[in-house]
């Protein structure tokens, strides 16, 4: 079945920690973002990659890190810098170009706390 | 960015009875398309609109585009309690330099109550 990965769905981390959440995708899709939500609150654009080895900063992106090695991953990084990681983390993917079926995949998300 | 913004904030409406979300966004797109979101989890597909549709079916959803105006709305008619979520739009298109960024708005969470 083609769909989009996260992992862990649960992670916890003590305050001066990097932690890594793992998105991977088997769907052909060229752009993949990350996303972080806050309680009772829409979705803001961390990152987002177009093509391999490139990616853009999205609204929110200081104290996060990205890379795009391989077509199906986009790892995320939430580094020490982040002050308030406490949320839940959000990947899609989608075809990007004009013309292609922009429909977006989701994953089912990463809840990540700070302890 | 392409950031659309929805309204109402949230709707609760009793079970049998239409709702209708609105969507606004201020940049030209090549389609918009609206999201549903259970409470915890990711966002699923809905419906997709180009900028050349003006209105679009899916079962018992409807959504209109009016491009002049750079608005959309999405009805969901005979609601059911499994309606209950939160809704989201989201304009498609470059938003600088090929650019072609997936934003989201806070959404309209509706309450359909039984």
């Amino acid at each position: 079945d083609g769909g989009i990965t996260q992992s862990p769905k649960y992670l916890f981390r003590k305050e001066g920690q990097n932690v890594t959440l793992s998105c991977e995708q088997n769907l052909n899709h060229d752009a993949m973002y990350w996303y972080r939500q806050d309680p009772g609150q829409g979705l803001r654009l961390i990152y987002y990659s177009q093509i391999v080895n490139d990616f853009q900063k999205g609204d929110i992106a200081e104290g996060y890190s990205v890379s795009r090695e391989k077509k199906e991953s986009f790892p995320l990084t939430v580094t020490s810098a982040q002050k308030n990681p406490t949320a839940f983390y959000l990947c899609a993917s989608t075809a990007w170009r004009p013309g292609q079926n922009t429909e977006a995949f989701f994953g089912q998300g990463t809840r990540l706390t700070v302890v | 960015s392409q950031q659309g913004e929805e309204d109402p904030q949230a709707l609760s409406i009793q079970e049998g009875e239409n709702a209708t979300m609105n969507c606004s966004y201020k940049t030209s797109i090549n389609n918009l398309q609206w999201y549903r979101q259970n409470s915890g989890r990711g966002l699923v597909h809905l419906i997709l609109i180009r900028s050349n549709e003006r209105e679009k079916h899916s079962g018992r959803l409807r959504v209109t585009l009016d491009t002049s105006k750079k608005s959309s709305s999405l009805l969901i008619t005979a609601s059911r309690a499994a309606d209950t979520a939160s809704y989201f739009c989201a304009p498609w298109g470059d938003s600088g330099a090929g650019s072609y960024q997936l934003t989201f708005g806070k959404g309209t969470k509706l309450s359909v109550i039984p």
